[in-house]
């Protein structure tokens, strides 16, 4: 079965640091990797995802992913943070051939000023 | 184009009432998944369905929930006899029926369910 794994409930960064958001799968097969990002009382947003070819994948509003098949992660990455960042991201996999997406817990990330 | 549209944005039931819950996807959209978000949780996969068809409803308990995606109108997801521990938020998600499971999926801002 597929699984994600997020291992920091809350990721305190200050603005204009790098950041890093650690998320971890398990799947049969080639995985597709997502990042959602979620402000308060919302729906997710889609923010990147992967597929094949680049391990390095490039989303919305200057965030990347780098795909790692032999450490099974997908970390969402951004050079320098912005107060405006501060959310719940969401990791997600979809193993091929299967219809549904199995999220990871979330990561609160803070950014303070 | 409009997102994936959901209503209401709040609902409040009393014990024993039902709940249903409205999903209108992305324009040209086939595919409508439904996820439960408890407090400080990620969200639970509940359902996906295409049009009259339900194509995975592992995630939905096994009582009280159904859902449905007719030919014509919105998918509903339908909560019978509400109990406290169905307080949730309910989130309604789209994608396209072409390019596979690479597919990203399209949410709604959610339905707030609150029971009494």
């Amino acid at each position: 079965a597929q699984s994600v794994a997020q291992p920091e409930d809350q990721v305190n960064v200050a603005e204009g640091n790098p950041l890093t958001v650690k998320c971890t799968y398990s799947v049969s097969g080639n995985p597709y990797l997502f990042w959602y990002v979620q402000y308060p009382n919302r729906g997710l947003q889609f923010l990147l995802k992967y597929i094949t070819g680049d391990n390095l994948v490039k989303g919305s509003y200057g965030f990347e992913a780098e795909f790692n098949k032999s450490q099974t992660s997908f970390h969402l990455k951004k050079p320098s943070a912005l107060v405006s960042d501060s959310a719940l991201y969401f990791c997600a996999v979809r193993a091929y051939g299967d219809d549904k997406i199995i999220f990871g817990k979330g990561t609160r990330l803070h950014i303070l000023p | 184009n409009a997102g994936v549209m959901q209503n209401p944005r709040h609902l409040v039931r009393r014990r024993g009432q039902e709940a249903r819950l409205r999903c209108s996807p992305v324009k040209g959209h086939s595919h409508v998944y439904w996820y439960r978000q408890l407090p400080e949780e990620g969200l639970k996969f509940m359902v996906y369905l295409q049009k009259e068809n339900i194509i995975d409803e592992s995630g939905m308990p096994k009582e009280r929930f159904s859902a449905e995606f007719p030919k014509e109108g919105p998918s509903i997801l339908r909560i019978q006899q509400v109990v406290r521990g169905d307080s949730a938020a309910y989130f309604c998600a789209s994608s396209p029926p072409t390019g596979g499971a690479g597919n990203e999926q399209f949410f709604g801002p959610g339905t707030r369910l609150t029971v009494l």
